[in-house]
């Protein structure tokens, strides 16, 4: 089965920059989705297709896809960011769903 | 306004069946190219996609647990249905149901913690 690969943590101070790795063979070829799901509450979608937004999502978060990873970039990064983050593809040749790893984001 | 709902038991026993009933509104199961799926998250662990069920009655299964999984659908109740048999303390997790954009998970219930304990 497909296995989607993600550093478990990554720390950032308020204002920098986060990038989250997704590693996957070939994940180029797929279409890449991440969530943010803070303490208790229910995975959000922040960025779906690789680097489209969802209405209300900011435009500090963005997103690319090459190879075999694809990277969701925060920007300008504040303190609600701090969250648990997971990459998802859907795996075309089995029909399956596959998230990945997840990276727990700190900031500092 | 779609909204999702989960609801089912708090706790189980070592081999009972789960079911857990996703309710919701804001679109409908017969409508071409919807989709609902059940994604659980053991505690302090990452999600786990279980199950998907598409407009045409079209199911799909985690291969890790196909035999113990069974998804349905009530069009007329707006409801998912998903049960797990022979359930285990490893299966211990919130439980999610969630609306399938494209092929991405657009908007997501709150969750319900099931807990497999004796």
């Amino acid at each position: 089965s497909y296995v989607l690969t993600q550093p478990p943590s990554v720390s950032v101070a308020p204002g920098q920059t986060a990038r989250i790795t997704c590693g996957g063979n070939n994940i180029g070829s797929k279409s890449v989705h991440w969530y943010q799901q803070k303490p208790g509450q229910a995975p959000v979608l922040v960025v779906y297709d690789d680097s489209d937004r969802p209405s209300g999502i900011p435009e500090r978060f963005s997103g690319s896809n090459s190879g075999n990873t694809a990277t969701l970039t925060i920007s300008r990064v504040e303190a609600g960011d701090e969250a648990d983050y997971y990459c998802q593809v859907w795996d075309s040749s089995s029909d399956f769903y596959v998230f990945g790893t997840g990276t727990k984001v700190t900031v500092l | 306004q779609i909204t999702l709902k989960e609801s089912g038991p708090t706790l189980v026993k070592p081999t009972q069946t789960l079911t857990l009933t996703c309710t919701f509104s804001g679109f409908s199961l017969s409508t071409s190219g919807v989709g609902v799926g059940w994604i659980r998250q053991p505690p302090g662990k990452a999600l786990e996609w279980l199950a998907l069920i598409y407009w045409d009655d079209d199911k799909r299964y985690s291969p890790s647990l196909k035999s113990r999984l069974t998804i349905t659908k009530d069009t007329s109740k707006n409801q998912v249905v998903l049960t797990m048999t022979n359930m285990d303390p490893v299966d211990t997790a919130t439980y999610y149901c969630a609306h399938l954009g494209y092929n991405y998970f657009d908007y997501w219930g709150q969750g319900t913690l099931v807990t497999v304990s004796s």
